[in-house]
């Protein structure tokens, strides 16, 4: 059973626009959350994360929102550029407990010039 | 869950001391790689197999290495153990060696702290 869902296995969006990728969980004990990007050929890179004492986290053009009470997750990417075109890899755990990390299965995302 | 497994979950070793872990990867998956991932960064690429030979290798000392069985399962050693060694390792298994695109598993990590 997949407690980090990431629905959508692909992704395309134009140049210039919004790309918002979403992930869904079932454990309740997680407040840890990571989104990670990963270029073929390449280790993946760390990008954004929030903890569940908020609902929202910045950093640049990467946004994550939390909804703890969906147990839903989603990463938005404005504006979207061409080089963002990766694998995104919703993750999760419970910083407090076990810290055993579960990870989604990706969302391929390709940005169109 | 990914298919992916990784043993042991959490271990503590004493500094100078040797560790493996082990990975098994999803069913038929002939790639696997290793990444350390120190808490609050990302995760850094140790090595990857391929078919049982090394084919790609991060920025690590010797005292970090690997093997690959005819079964696809892994083993990530490390010698000497350091302080900073202190991580989560995670483990990823996919299909095909370096080839784009290919969906890539990874599994729930083993947590290391070195004492």
């Amino acid at each position: 059973d997949q407690q980090v869902k990431q629905n959508s296995p692909s992704l395309s969006v134009q140049e210039g626009r919004i790309s918002i990728l979403n992930c869904d969980y079932t454990n309740s004990m997680f407040d840890y959350f990571l989104w990670y990007k990963k270029y073929p050929a390449e280790g993946p890179t760390f990008l954004i994360s929030i903890s569940s004492i908020k609902d929202k986290n910045e950093d640049g053009r990467f946004t994550v929102f939390l909804n703890k009470s969906a147990k839903h997750l989603s990463l938005h990417i404005v504006p979207s550029q061409p080089g963002d075109s990766a694998v995104y890899f919703c993750a999760a755990f419970n910083a407090g407990n076990n810290r055993k990390l579960i990870w989604g299965l990706g969302t391929s995302l390709a940005v169109n010039p | 869950e990914t298919g992916v497994t990784q043993s042991p979950t959490h271990l503590i070793k004493t500094r100078g001391q040797q560790v493996t872990l082990r990975c098994s990867s999803q069913s038929g998956h002939n790639t696997v790689s290793w990444y350390q991932q120190a808490l609050g960064q990302g995760p850094q690429f140790i090595f990857q197999y391929y078919r049982e030979e090394e084919n790609g290798r991060g920025n690590f000392p010797p005292r970090f290495s690997g093997l690959q069985f005819p079964n696809y399962s892994s083993e990530l050693n490390v010698n000497a153990l350091e302080l900073d060694d202190s991580a989560l390792y995670l483990c990823a298994s996919s299909l095909g060696g370096r080839r784009p695109g290919n969906t890539i598993y990874f599994g729930e990590g083993s947590w290391l702290t070195v004492v």
